[in-house]
């Protein structure tokens, strides 16, 4: 199947810096993928719909000056946390769609492996 | 948003033995999918149900769906060790979102352990 890749896997920051997250779709093109948030022990939460070559569109409750979002190429997303703190600590998972398949199915979302970013 | 919900949070049972696990959401869906994670890893796909679709397998696992009642349930059959795990039922409403190309809504998820 399709592969969804993200890099880093894991990050240690010091509070106040900022962390880029990138997704990537190695053998599709999507455009459109998805950044989830998952604390521990708990269920993802969508955090923003990223469309190449537009702005992304964030769910209610999100910051859009704190997580930006580009999706510059088919192929590629990232999310860039500013200034992080240690309430930003949490695992963020990308999902891209392959392609809108018609009809029932919008196409299957493939998930990245995760990152776990960590705040001190 | 919606949003599914799974039953129970937490199983525990013997190897061998069937794991049923239950998700109910809230209004209109395109397909169902169940998702299992591992602790600290990301997700993997194990099975898609339409909703003009009732029952569907895939292995050792067993999918239903019941638009009327707004549910589906997984069962794992002859469950395995290597089956421990977090399972979340995921709703996709893209039809039903107005056109926006909106990303799956997760269950808080049940979280599977096989004792071996």
């Amino acid at each position: 199947g399709a592969v969804v890749s993200q890099h880093p896997s894991w990050v240690i920051c010091k509070s106040g810096t900022s962390v880029k997250i990138e997704c990537r779709s190695l053998d599709f093109q999507a455009t459109t993928m998805f950044w989830y948030r998952q604390f521990p022990k708990q269920s993802l939460m969508l955090m923003a719909t990223s469309n190449e070559g537009s702005k992304a569109t964030y769910e209610q409750g999100v910051e859009k000056d704190k997580f930006l979002i580009n999706h510059a190429s088919l192929t590629l997303s990232t999310l860039t946390v500013t200034s992080a703190h240690p309430e930003d600590s949490s695992f963020y998972i990308c999902s891209a769609r392959e392609g809108l398949a018609g009809g029932w199915d919008t196409g299957e979302l493939f998930f990245g492996e995760g990152s776990r970013l960590t705040v001190l | 948003s919606q949003q599914g919900e799974e039953d129970p949070q937490a199983l525990s049972i013997q190897e061998g033995e069937n794991a049923t696990m239950n998700c109910s959401y809230k209004t209109s869906i395109n397909n169902l999918q169940w998702y299992r994670q591992n602790s600290g890893r990301g997700l993997v796909h194990l099975i898609l149900i339409r909703s003009n679709e009732r029952e569907k397998h895939s292995g050792r696992l067993r999918v239903t769906l019941d638009t009327s009642k707004k549910s589906s349930s997984l069962l794992i059959t002859a469950s395995r060790a290597a089956d421990t795990a977090s399972y979340f039922c995921a709703t996709d409403a893209f039809l039903y979102s107005g056109g926006g190309a909106d990303g799956l809504t997760f269950g808080k998820g049940t979280h599977l352990i096989i004792q071996p």
